[in-house]
């Protein structure tokens, strides 16, 4: 399967733990998303990055969270001191560089907040 | 600011039935791109289709169909003699070409095929 992928695909922590999730892009795809996304909503960008460089971060990703991808392939998100909040699915997202290609996703990381 | 609103939150028809899910975005930008994803209950989003702001003709992919109108600023999907495995949520998006990074998605359709 070379599609993108995502683990753990369930985590459940309790509040105040910190979590860590990891994203494994198509390998060719050198732009890199995250969203997140709750119940009954569509998925809100959190923040991409382009190769190694984080671009663009949402005004939705508080100083908790924070993402890397230090090679330019794989990326971690990692929230800290999580809270009831939090409890969402974690998607992350692949593309080529050129803006006219489309965002493929992975099947998420459902966090879940005890 | 860009948004998209799809105010169908769910729709149940009986299979072979068609169905038309609706889509209406907003934005100021000239250039943009409209999606559509499915999200089965397994919970991946799968690409389904993108259109260009400069390409409005309509697109028909087997059983699926797209009508694009920037007069009303619409991007209905529709899906002819539908089928159980059509079952999921249909999300309408749209990115604007000075922040093609970002996608904006709607709340989703729930379609609901019942055999």
């Amino acid at each position: 399967d070379t599609g993108v992928s995502q683990d753990p695909r369930h985590k459940i922590t309790k509040r105040g733990q910190n979590v860590t999730f990891r994203c494994d892009p198509i390998s060719e795809h050198n732009r890199l998303y995250w969203y997140r996304q709750t119940l009954g909503q569509g998925p809100e960008f959190l923040t991409y990055f382009q190769n190694e460089a984080q671009l663009e971060k949402s005004r939705l990703l508080s100083d908790r969270f924070s993402a890397e991808r230090p090679k330019g392939s794989f990326s971690t998100l990692e929230i800290q001191r999580t809270e009831q909040g939090d409890s969402a699915m974690y998607l992350c997202a692949s593309s080529l560089s050129d803006s006219n290609q489309p965002q493929h996703f992975g099947d998420g990381t459902r966090l879940s907040i005890l | 600011a860009q948004k998209v609103t799809q105010a169908q939150t769910e729709i149940s028809v009986v299979e072979k039935e068609d169905v038309t899910l609706d889509c209406v975005y907003e934005t100021r930008d000239t250039t943009y791109y409209l999606f559509w994803y499915k999200q089965p209950p397994s919970g991946e989003l799968v690409f389904l289709i993108r259109r260009n702001s400069f390409d409005e003709q309509n697109e028909i992919s087997g059983r699926y169909s797209w009508n694009f109108q920037k007069s009303t600023s619409s991007f209905n999907f529709t899906i002819t003699a539908s089928q159980v495995v059509d079952s999921a949520v249909y999300f309408c998006a749209l990115s604007v070409y000075s922040s093609a990074s970002k996608i904006i998605f709607g709340s989703g359709t729930r379609l609901s095929i019942r055999p």
